[in-house]
């Protein structure tokens, strides 16, 4: 069983710029959340796809945009980078598309610096 | 809205002492209970949920959680904890999104140190 993998593993932006982070979802499931987890700080949620449509989003601005693909792997991409936006992102995927009962499998995330 | 409280942002113990993280949920409804541990550089594990039935709950590792409806409480619990315990540890409630999906909401995260 493979399992959630992300890419890259650590980033560096300049302000201003765009960034796409890639998500591969771990074998059969079928839904996938991004999270971001700034230092110090618990994760927050960003968004959720199923069936290659965002199906919830958290407190974001629209600049937070993302892609899930027919094989139910996921791009996160971000414009106009701020340095607040600096975090590690993770994803997670998921078996169904909108039940707590359903275990999130996170990936090692992505780490962001913006400078 | 929905929220969770990990009261103590640090806590350090002696490897072979018992263990008890405090987690304090705010939700209207029957909750859905998690606790995550994150070690350093790397994603979040599962180790225990709580959806229903029985309140109190086995995880991996030996781990242990109890839900106190009463107390809107689901501390973490270890009889004896090993140095490889040492990480971050993130309590969680289910809740519901803007567009429907589910969502999990964090804990602001407790450190764990481990002394030998």
């Amino acid at each position: 069983e493979t399992g959630v993998t992300q890419s890259p593993t650590h980033l560096i932006k300049t302000r201003g710029q765009q960034v796409t982070l890639r998500c591969s979802s771990q074998s059969g499931h079928n839904t996938v959340s991004w999270y971001q987890q700034a230092l110090g700080q618990g994760p927050q949620f960003i968004f959720q796809y199923y069936r290659e449509e965002e199906n919830g989003r958290g407190n974001f601005p629209p600049r937070f945009s993302g892609l899930q693909f027919p094989n139910y792997s996921s791009e996160l991409n971000v414009n106009a980078l701020e340095l607040d936006d600096s975090a590690l992102y993770l994803c997670a995927s998921s078996l169904a598309g909108a039940s707590s009962s359903s275990t999130l499998h996170f990936g090692n995330g992505t780490r962001l610096t913006v400078t | 809205a929905q929220s969770v409280t990990q009261p103590d942002i640090h806590i350090t113990v002696s490897e072979g002492a018992s263990l008890e993280l405090r987690c304090n949920y705010s939700y209207g409804a029957t909750p859905y209970l998690f606790w995550y541990v994150q070690s350093p550089g790397q994603g979040l594990q599962l180790l225990l949920k709580y959806f229903s039935g029985d309140t109190l709950v086995q995880g991996i590792k030996g781990f242990e959680a109890e839900f106190k409806r009463s107390q809107s409480s689901f501390n973490l619990r270890k009889p004896s904890v090993h140095w490889s315990d040492a990480a971050e540890y993130f309590c969680a409630v289910g809740a519901r999104a803007q567009g429907g999906s589910e969502k999990l909401v964090f804990g602001k995260g407790t450190k764990l140190t481990v002394n030998p």
